[in-house]
């Protein structure tokens, strides 16, 4: 089983629509969480920090559930610049480990 | 942009071969992580350093060894580079040790093993 596993995407979604992306990981002893964003041929870039209370910013929302394992990202009225891998970060310490990402194209 | 450099930007080199990377880190920023992310893949940990002193290793043979400096500089360097070595490299820096503490990236190193 891989530490952190993502949606396979890719997502292909209109402009306006909301996307939900999903991604567990197996050390429970993590404690921080992330949500980065990289565009083609770019560096990673950090979106977001998910916390367990859920945090929001703009037309993202990260949500976290340790009991589950289990982390989101929320992407509401889509844009076009929105296309984009999304890579979903944990940090069990000492070490960083990032999901595969998940592939957006949004559309015209 | 983040501040963090890399070269050079694009390497090809063959089998057996040697290779060092470089990355100059945003000033002040004392802890530098090098990935590697294959094509299709997320970014990999092969190892983070700390005020000069190696943190936490990846999953990744000990042909894969780094330096840092006190300027803020710092290197990876792979041994007996393989086909699969192919990828691009990136580093990140950050502030400290903190889990919370969020990683400036590079451009990245697009290394070809041929």
């Amino acid at each position: 089983r891989k530490e952190v596993e993502q949606d396979p995407g890719p997502f292909n979604v209109p402009e306006g629509a909301t996307v939900a992306f999903n991604c567990t990981y197996s050390n429970s002893a993590s404690q921080s969480f992330f949500w980065y964003r990289q565009d083609c041929r770019k560096e990673p870039k950090l979106l977001m920090s998910v916390y367990s209370s859920g945090n929001e910013d703009g037309r993202f929302t990260a949500q976290l559930n340790r009991a589950s394992q289990y982390i989101s990202l929320l992407i509401r009225d889509s844009k076009l610049s929105d296309s984009a891998t999304y890579l979903c970060v944990v940090n069990p310490g000492f070490k960083t480990i990032f999901g595969a990402g998940t592939r957006l194209f949004v559309k015209a | 942009e983040t501040g963090v450099t890399q070269s050079p930007t694009h390497l090809i080199k063959t089998r057996g071969q040697q290779v060092t990377l470089r990355c100059s880190s945003q000033s002040g920023h004392n802890t530098v992580s090098w990935y590697q992310q294959a094509l299709g893949q997320g970014p990999q940990f092969i190892f983070q350093y700390y005020r000069e002193e190696e943190n936490g290793r990846g999953n990744f043979p000990p042909r894969f060894s780094g330096l840092q400096f006190p300027n803020y500089s710092s290197e990876l360097n792979v041994n007996a580079l393989e086909l699969d070595d192919s990828a691009l490299y990136l580093c990140a820096s950050s502030v400290g040790l903190a889990d919370g503490d969020e990683q400036f990236f590079g451009p990245g190193t697009r290394l070809t093993v041929l």
